[in-house]
């Protein structure tokens, strides 16, 4: 049982430079999370899908822009990457609102 | 929104020591998760803790809903047990929100 497995675990891009993250469930979890980690903080939300075919902003949205390919699926798309996004990037899933989430292992990208 | 705040931010504790890791919440919440992210960076579900206490060896939660905060305690710590540790709230809007963490660092 995989969980929640993010793709890639590790990128380097150049200021200007677009790339999309990967997020996939096996849990048949309905809402599934982006968050951003940055150095010696906690996580901040930037887009949640609340269930198929929904997409909602959280709290830091800017710069970013998600996609619910299908209930398994979340991807979140860098159009534009500046070094204000260099950070550690986390895919969450849980079934609804009163139920336990659970993360994937992140992906550290460096916007250089 | 919802403030999620967590004390100490910083511990460091010897080897064999117990602590108690604070959570304050300022609005009424669903539910609460506790999380360890560990020094490779992997975040570990711990606890699952709307209400009451909840036990899983060396480590006990306990939230009291209604006073807006959750306790985390950990007795007989190892080194292993260092890293961040994390509570999330859940809120209205289908949405989690975590504290800044308690960093932890056990000494041998």
């Amino acid at each position: 049982n995989a969980g929640v497995t993010q793709t890639p675990k590790f990128q380097v891009l150049k200021t200007g430079q677009s790339m999309t993250l990967q997020c996939a469930q096996d849990m048949n979890h309905n809402s599934m999370y982006w968050y951003r980690q940055d150095p010696g903080m906690g996580l901040r939300l930037i887009y949640y899908s609340a269930s198929e075919g929904t997409t909602d902003k959280g709290e830091v949205p800017n710069g970013y822009n998600v996609s619910r390919l299908n209930k398994r699926e979340f991807s979140l798309r860098l159009e534009s990457a500046a070094p204000s996004q260099t950070s550690v990037y986390f895919c969450a899933s849980r079934d609804g609102p009163n139920t336990e989430a659970f993360f994937g292992q992140g992906t550290r990208l460096t916007v250089v | 929104g919802i403030q999620v705040e967590q004390s100490p931010p910083d511990l460091i504790l010897q080897e064999g020591a117990n602590s108690t890791l604070r959570c304050n919440f300022s609005d009424s919440v669903n539910n609460l998760q506790w999380f360890h992210q560990n020094p490779w960076g992997q975040l570990i579900n711990l606890f699952y803790i709307p209400s009451g206490t909840k036990q899983n060896g060396r480590l006990s939660a306990t939230t009291v809903a209604t006073e807006r905060y959750s306790l985390l305690y950990i007795s007989s710590s190892q080194t292993t047990d260092s890293g961040v540790y994390f509570c999330a709230v859940h809120n209205a809007g289908n949405m989690l929100t975590f504290g800044g963490g308690t960093r932890l660092m056990v000494k041998p």
